[in-house]
């Protein structure tokens, strides 16, 4: 069965720099979430998209903005990067905004700012 | 906001013996959704088992279970017949339902010891 595809898996970026992860989420899911994975750390919500639209917004810092395009792919930009925002970066994706939705995770982007 | 506690930072479990993981969580909300993730040293976030509140019946898969008490805000997870596969870091997750966000506990080190 397809997954949740992230790119690109790893990224070394240097103080400062910008960076841009990418999500595709499991065919004819409707809804993205981002995830930060500090190193040994627990997951923390960043912010959510449904149809295109932002739905829920967790500990997002300002100088990361996201979006998701109309093929439902989604992207996570991250400008003036900072040592600390080295981490695991999980996209998951799940279908409607059924009571329940099962989240399904990628196997997320390793950034390492230098 | 919703919290979630994970007291137990690492646990160890002879193979084949059960072990049960504790999570406690805090929130306002009558209806809501409570998960285990399983994440073994690959990183990839595997959902364990799901519980949904307005459901008494404790949720069962295959060796895992849950004892999920609602008014005690209590929802452990038992892993019988412990397997060496079973090592890994194990999060109780909170969510509201729909797009929202997972709330994270800090996580439980499970090791098997053969």
């Amino acid at each position: 069965a397809a997954g949740v595809i992230q790119s690109p898996r790893h990224l070394i970026k240097e103080k400062r720099e910008t960076a841009t992860l990418k999500c595709y989420p499991i065919p004819r899911h409707d809804t993205v979430y981002w995830y930060q994975q500090g190193p040994g750390q627990d997951p923390q919500f960043l912010i959510s998209f449904y149809e295109k639209m932002q739905s829920d917004k967790g500990s997002i810092p300002d100088r990361f903005s996201a979006q998701q395009f109309s093929d439902y792919h989604s992207e996570l930009n991250m400008s003036s990067l900072e040592l600390g925002d080295s981490a695991l970066y999980f996209c998951a994706s799940s279908s409607g905004l059924a009571a329940y939705n099962e989240q399904f995770f990628g196997p997320g982007t390793r950034l390492t700012v230098l | 906001a919703q919290t979630v506690t994970q007291s137990q930072p690492e646990m160890s479990v002879q193979e084949a013996e059960t072990v049960t993981l504790s999570c406690t969580y805090d929130t306002s909300e009558s209806d809501y959704y409570l998960f285990w993730y399983k994440q073994p040293p690959s990183r990839q976030m595997i959902l364990v088992i799901r519980q949904e509140a307005y459901k008494q019946q404790n949720a069962t898969e295959n060796r895992f279970s849950v004892n999920f008490q609602k008014a005690a805000k209590s929802f452990s997870l038992k892993i019988s017949d412990s397997q060496l596969g079973d090592a890994a870091m194990y999060f109780c997750a909170y969510s509201g339902g729909g797009a929202d966000g997972l709330t994270f506990g800090k996580g439980t080190h499970l090791i098997i010891q053969p």
